[in-house]
């Protein structure tokens, strides 16, 4: 299958700080992708679903200005997450697509913990 | 919206086979995904169903039936490394293409 990199896999912030998580489709041009939230035990969530060079669309509950989504070209796609709080400390994982619909290719996934 | 319903949690036996239960209820349907995910890691795709029948990959068979909204997900020969949830997802139609997940179904295989 094709191969979705999302970097960093981890990090740490203070609370108040600013992380970016970046999506990078590594064999293909992904023409959307998609970002999860997942917390423990339970399954993912989708926050948004971006489309290279157009705005994303959030899920409704997603605070757009929290979780700033920039889709510049085909293969990268980054998620912001601003002013982080203890609350934001999650799984959050990034899905591409290409122009064939028989898959949706994950990236490793990046734990956030906001102390 | 999109509403998908698994088990929470099933055992098997090492060897043994396993069928994980998907039931679904839609506004509009584009393909069933099935994912495995173990403990903090993404999830990794195992199948995908758009048609009804069974598709069979090694181990792992998936079946569909659109008129049910129901799948299943086959796995034989069973091996403690199969130890993971299980992900039933479906995409709707609606062009976006984004996949809504089901709880997941935590699979302990036990020697």
């Amino acid at each position: 299958g094709a191969v979705v990199s999302q970097h960093p896999s981890w990090v740490i912030c203070k609370s108040g700080t600013s992380v970016k998580i970046e999506c990078r489709s590594l064999d293909f041009q992904a023409t959307t992708m998609f970002w999860y939230r997942q917390f423990p035990k339970q399954s993912l969530m989708l926050m948004a679903t971006s489309n290279e060079g157009s705005k994303a669309t959030y899920e409704q509950g997603v605070e757009k200005d929290k979780f700033l989504i920039n889709h510049a070209s085909l293969t990268l796609s980054t998620l912001t997450v601003t002013s982080a709080h203890p609350e934001d400390s999650s799984f959050y994982i990034c899905s591409a697509q290409g122009r064939v619909d028989t898959e949706a290719f994950f990236g490793q996934g990046t734990r956030l913990t906001v102390v | 919206g999109q509403n998908i319903d698994q088990p929470t949690e099933m055992t098997a036996t090492e060897g043994a086979i396993v069928q994980i239960n998907c039931t679904y209820q839609t506004s509009g349907f584009n393909g069933l995904f099935w994912y495995q995910q173990h403990a903090g890691e993404a999830p990794t795709f195992l199948s995908y169903n758009v048609l009804d029948g069974l598709e069979e990959k090694g181990r792992f068979s998936s079946f569909l039936s659109r008129s049910k909204g129901y799948s299943y997900l086959l796995l034989k020969e069973l091996q403690m490394k199969d130890s993971a949830s299980y992900l039933c997802a479906v995409r709707d139609n609606t062009g976006r293409r984004a996949l809504t997940f089901g709880s997941g179904t935590r699979l302990q295989v036990q020697p």
